[in-house]
């Protein structure tokens, strides 16, 4: 089975500190995807990467950075958290390279973070 | 025309019965098409791939239709464990994978 792991369940932040959010994969996948989940607004994609080192911009990247530094880690960076970025933060795997974003992603279980 | 919709429901489904939801899409070029499940608090599950031969997992099935550009699925004799929120994802024009916003689904006991 394919495992996708988030560093916190739960995350309590300030407005202005930095936050990390880790996503591995241990399925050699090829893809890796940042979203966001608001009630009413679905999953909003982030940030994505097809290699390591590679990152593209999502829907909603301001106020995000990402990392890929090894093929089955992808970081989330808030660079200054503010309090419209409380939400559920998804990361999401797929296999394949770049161009082939058709595969099924499958999903860590999340990140609830709350800015205040 | 927005990429992918569903109707967000709730749909209230007393237990034994069949539901069906549908999911439409605007790129008469997507390829890859997939139903997830979402419990409340948790993550996105794949629930199955929708090929263009349809596909069916014990009580559940789904099917494409190119023609109207849009898919659906389908669950037979339904449980109160179904209970959730379901959602579709398409390819898009820029080939990412876009999801729906999920349509929620309560079995009544």
């Amino acid at each position: 089975d394919v495992k996708v792991t988030q560093s916190s369940r739960y995350l309590v932040k300030r407005t202005g500190e930095k936050v990390f959010l880790e996503c591995v994969q241990d399925m050699d996948h090829e893809n890796m995807f940042w979203y966001r989940q608001d009630p009413g607004l679905g999953l909003r994609l982030i940030y994505f990467s097809y290699d390591v080192k590679m990152k593209e911009k999502g829907d909603i990247p301001e106020g995000y950075s990402v990392s890929r530094e090894k093929k089955e880690r992808f970081s989330l960076i808030l660079e200054s958290a503010s309090t419209n970025q409380t939400s559920m933060y998804l990361c999401a795997s797929s296999i394949g390279g770049e161009g082939s974003s058709y595969n099924e992603q499958f999903f860590g279980p999340g990140t609830r973070l709350t800015v205040l | 025309r927005k990429e992918v919709e569903q109707d967000p429901g709730p749909f209230n489904v007393p237990e034994g019965a069949t539901v069906a939801f549908n999911c439409t899409y605007s790129n008469s070029a997507s390829q890859s098409f997939f139903w997830y499940r979402q419990d409340c608090r948790k993550e996105p599950k794949l629930l199955m791939s929708v090929y263009s031969s349809g596909n069916e997992d014990g009580r559940f099935t789904a099917q494409l239709n190119r023609a109207s550009q849009y898919i659906s699925l389908l669950i037979r004799d339904s449980k109160l464990s179904d209970s959730a929120t379901y959602l579709c994802a398409v390819n898009g024009r820029d080939d990412k994978i876009i999801f729906g916003k999920g349509t929620r689904l309560h079995i009544l006991p």
